[in-house]
């Protein structure tokens, strides 16, 4: 069965440090990859959109990189903001409609 | 443009009951979505459409059914309310190609008791 994992579960950060969202997949064959800010009570929104020829993709202070070799993703958020304390979540493609979602990497940014 | 619109945001049903929610969007996008979000859990895909008259189960369908009369709506319905069911719902809409951005909308809470 496809599965995409994320780690930590969760994580505390102080404002203006900076932080590396781990995701692993198994998702075969492999279209692209996503990840996606969800804040409490909204619906996700997208961040990144790499393919499986892209290495990094940066979006403001985020910043994703991807291995396909390894099937291995991370997200970077630098010089965190309170405004960052979200979930975030790796979405891998399989096909134009078949997404497999991360559980999320719950952050929160203390002043 | 409001891109996807969800109703209600708020929902609690009796064990039993029926209820549609509602997911209209104005993007004018082939795809349209129904996931459910559970505590510490990835989304999961409940029902999928390619297209006006055009469904498709996906992941976790059971208890659940969707029509597409037109391009812009795609209500879920759920016929005999259950416990389980008990989650957060979220449509979303994409454009037709593999690298074309998701939109999702802002939720339906549902409690099933």
């Amino acid at each position: 069965k496809n599965q995409v994992e994320q780690s930590p579960q969760s994580l505390i950060i102080l404002e203006g440090k900076n932080c590396t969202l781990q995701c692993n997949y198994t998702v075969s064959p492999f279209s692209n990859l996503r990840w996606y800010k969800q804040d409490t009570g909204r619906g996700p929104v997208s961040l990144t959109i790499m393919t499986f020829s892209e290495n990094t993709k940066s979006n403001g202070r985020y910043t994703a990189t991807l291995d396909a070799d390894t099937k291995q993703s991370s997200l970077h958020i630098t010089a965190s903001q309170l405004s960052d304390s979200a979930s975030y979540i790796c979405v891998v493609s399989e096909k134009d409609y078949k997404l497999s979602f991360g559980a999320g990497t719950t952050v929160t940014v203390r002043a | 443009n409001a891109g996807v619109t969800q109703t209600p945001k708020f929902r609690i049903l009796k064990i039993g009951q029926s209820m549609t929610l509602q997911c209209t969007q104005d993007m004018n996008h082939n795809y349209m979505y129904w996931y459910r979000q559970d505590p510490g859990m990835g989304l999961k895909l409940i029902y999928y459409s390619v297209g006006a008259g055009i469904t498709d189960k996906g992941e976790v369908p059971n208890g659940y059914n969707v029509s597409r009369s037109t391009t812009e709506d795609f209500p879920l319905r759920l016929e005999l309310a259950a416990p389980s069911q008990t989650s957060v719902y979220f449509c979303a809409i994409k454009p037709g190609g593999a690298e074309g951005g998701y939109t999702f909308g802002s939720g339906t809470r549902l409690t099933v008791v």
